[in-house]
């Protein structure tokens, strides 16, 4: 049971283009979600969040997008740079039962090319 | 340290052995989580703790798998009877658990069953 989805394994991004990783959830009762980015032999860090009061949150090159009612996020990084090539988890978070654990998806491989 | 501390970084063990995974999460969270990542695939949720409360096993594969945190703070996940497929990097993450909040990830330690 899959509850947090991220469908693109992969995806290849000419430098300076914008790169948008999509992420989908299935339990309604997700409020917080977030966006890690991972280099390979390193923890995950943590990029940017967004509260399901919001649609909308930006942090320089980084804009995450959440439509609720499709239930689905999306990360936007522009202008992309060689820098970002990493694997990029979307996870979700809730106030109670099921949800109230950090749930991942599976991850997607940006690779940013010159 | 400031940071989410693991250790061993590497282990490497034979089938059949038991093994202790340690984890030291940032002073004052109250969140612990347990993950793992195989080869080429997510982050594999394996076990919560938050507060007093109980923990989440619903992510432990089987009954080889254990963990505990003891006074709140440093986490020991062990392993009995390893296995091949129990090769991946376990990965350790904190956070203060309260609602809106980012977990922190430790380095993760490799573990290699030969």
């Amino acid at each position: 049971d899959q509850q947090v989805k991220q469908n693109s394994p992969s995806l290849s991004v000419q430098e300076g283009r914008i790169s948008i990783l999509n992420c989908d959830y299935t339990n309604s009762m997700f409020d917080y979600f977030l966006w890690y980015k991972k280099y390979p032999a390193e923890g995950p860090t943590f990029l940017i969040s967004i509260s399901s009061i919001k649609d909308k949150n930006e942090d320089g090159r980084f804009t995450v997008f959440l439509n609720k009612s499709a239930k689905h996020l999306s990360l936007h990084i522009v202008p992309s740079q060689p820098g970002d090539s990493a694997v990029y988890f979307c996870a979700a978070s809730g106030r109670a039962g099921t949800a109230s654990k950090l749930t991942f998806g599976t991850g997607t491989r940006l690779q940013v090319t010159l | 340290g400031a940071g989410v501390s693991q250790s061993p970084s590497n282990k490497v063990t034979e089938k059949g052995k038991d093994v202790e995974l340690r984890c030291d999460p940032i002073s004052g969270h109250t969140a612990l989580y347990w993950y793992r990542q195989s080869l080429g695939q997510g982050l594999e949720f394996l076990i919560y703790f938050q507060g007093n409360s109980a923990p989440d096993k619903s992510g432990l594969p089987s009954d080889r798998f254990s963990a505990e945190r003891t006074g709140g703070s440093v986490s020991t996940l062990t392993i009995q009877r390893t296995q091949q497929e129990d090769s991946a990097v376990y990965l350790c993450a904190s956070s203060f658990g309260g609602l809106n909040t980012e977990a922190f990830f430790g380095q993760g330690t490799r573990l290699t069953v030969v």
